[in-house]
């Protein structure tokens, strides 16, 4: 089976840079996929680590470190509209299907 | 671009009754997938399909069954619907060449009465 665990809440001030961490034990592991969720709305994927080593596009970055099993989901210069919830997912091995972490949830104050 | 479309967008159903979702997914995208989220929960995965044939299934219910057609839409139907069923639902699509970048709809807001 697949697990993945992440912190259930960070607040942080607009212009500041938060990391939201996920671990997770996989029986097969190709890479961790990171997600964004605002209130009611769909998930939108954000970024993919298949290989070690940090990931970056534009305020967003993805690190994954295999060996440790860890990736985190770096988001800098804050702005009030990345107030939303963030999941860390991998695909299942063997299956076209993704399992989620249970989510972060990112609080950005002024 | 096109996007994943999904309806009806909100169904108010009541205990019993029987509900269908549809789904189109982004052209050319040859996987779709079905998940349920209930309210402060991440996304369970239900079902998938590749190629319109179907593929993986997770914890989808035994009252709950799906299907692809010719022209790749995919519907899922929903039957003896239980008060815990109220979820969101989403449909997504991707291409094999990038499972792990997964396209959601907007979702089905389903509230069963």
């Amino acid at each position: 089976g697949q697990s993945l665990e992440q912190p259930s809440e960070v607040t942080a001030v607009e212009g500041a840079i938060v990391q939201i961490n996920c671990t997770y034990q996989t029986s097969g592991f190709y890479g961790l996929s990171w997600y964004q969720q605002h209130d009611g709305g769909a998930p939108t994927f954000l970024s993919y680590n298949a290989l070690d080593g940090l990931e970056e596009t534009g305020r967003f970055s993805s690190f994954l470190s295999r060996s440790d099993s860890y990736g985190y989901l770096l988001l800098q210069e804050l702005q009030m509209k990345d107030s939303a919830s963030y999941f860390c997912a991998v695909l299942d091995t063997g299956r076209r299907a993704l399992t989620f972490g249970s989510g972060t949830r990112l609080q950005v104050q002024p | 671009a096109a996007g994943v479309i999904q309806s009806p967008r909100h169904l108010i159903k009541e205990k019993r009754e029987t509900a269908t979702l549809k789904c189109y997914p982004i052209p050319r995208h040859d996987t779709v997938y079905w998940y349920q989220q209930g309210p402060g929960q991440d996304p369970q995965f239900l079902i998938s399909f590749y190629e319109k044939m179907q593929s993986d299934k997770g914890s989808i219910p035994d009252r709950f069954s799906a299907q692809q057609f010719s022209d790749y839409h995919s519907e899922l139907n929903m039957s003896s619907l239980e008060l815990g069923d109220s979820a969101l639902y989403f449909c997504a699509s991707s291409r094999t060449e990038g499972l792990e970048t997964q396209y959601f709809g907007p979702g089905t807001r389903l509230l069963v009465l």
